[in-house]
């Protein structure tokens, strides 16, 4: 199984702040890399896909980007409606992963 | 649009079985492969399986195998998961989302979920 392994666990941050997370995959699995976030109360939301395309509807200060296996999700200027557990997930092979989640709180 | 109801929440003693439902609407059913998620309190996301829709062609994860069965009704545009010979750690909040673009694709929509508690 391929494992994604995400980091922080949580984060603090300002409204305004620029907020990186970041998901490792354990072995090659191209673009095929999707970023969630997860409110309390609601159902996951899908955020970005094939690593870097934005799902169609999210705010553009949500980014994703890839170098090699390392995955990155951005927030640009952080917003209190932000407030949420973020995933990443594979999708180039079966089982699907997900990576453990981040939590962002806003400071 | 395209939406995935589920039903509602249910309690259920240890040993006893659940089925879970996702209704659809919005689009062809059978077109796109219906994906089953699992939230325990306090934990991540974790990928149960997922269902041909065209074909009924299940694929369970490995650490999910044994209890957890998927089934369909085209005729309804409903998929289901049902939990068999439950046990107190199947607590948690259980998820239908569809493949985004029909097969082997990122998981868009989600259902809203669907609470199970077992307590005896």
């Amino acid at each position: 199984d391929i494992q994604m392994t995400q980091s922080p666990s949580s984060l603090s941050a300002f409204v305004g702040d620029r907020v990186t997370i970041t998901c490792r995959a354990s072995q090659a699995i191209s673009n095929y890399l999707a970023w969630y976030q997860h409110k309390p109360g609601k159902a996951p939301k899908s955020l970005i896909y094939a690593a870097s395309s934005l799902q169609s509807g999210v705010p553009s200060r949500f980014s994703g980007s890839k170098s090699g296996t390392d995955f990155t999700l951005t927030i640009n200027s952080l917003q209190p409606e932000d407030l949420a557990t973020y995933y990443c997930q594979q999708y180039h092979s079966y089982p699907r992963t997900f990576g453990q989640g981040t939590k962002v709180e806003i400071k | 649009q395209v939406q995935l109801v589920q039903s509602g929440s249910e309690l259920k003693k240890p040993g006893a079985s659940v089925k879970v439902s996702c209704k659809t609407y919005g689009y062809i059913f059978t077109s796109y492969a219906m994906n089953w998620v699992r939230q325990a309190p306090g934990q991540g996301l974790e990928w149960i399986g997922w269902i041909n829709t065209y074909s009924g062609n299940p694929t369970v994860a490995q650490a999910f195998t044994g209890r957890f069965v998927f089934s369909l009704d085209s005729s309804v545009s409903t998929a289901y998961l049902q939990i068999n010979s439950l046990k107190v750690e199947d607590t948690a909040i259980y998820y239908c989302a569809r493949d985004s673009i029909s097969w082997d694709n990122w998981l868009d929509p989600w259902g809203q979920g669907t609470l199970v508690t077992v307590s005896s």
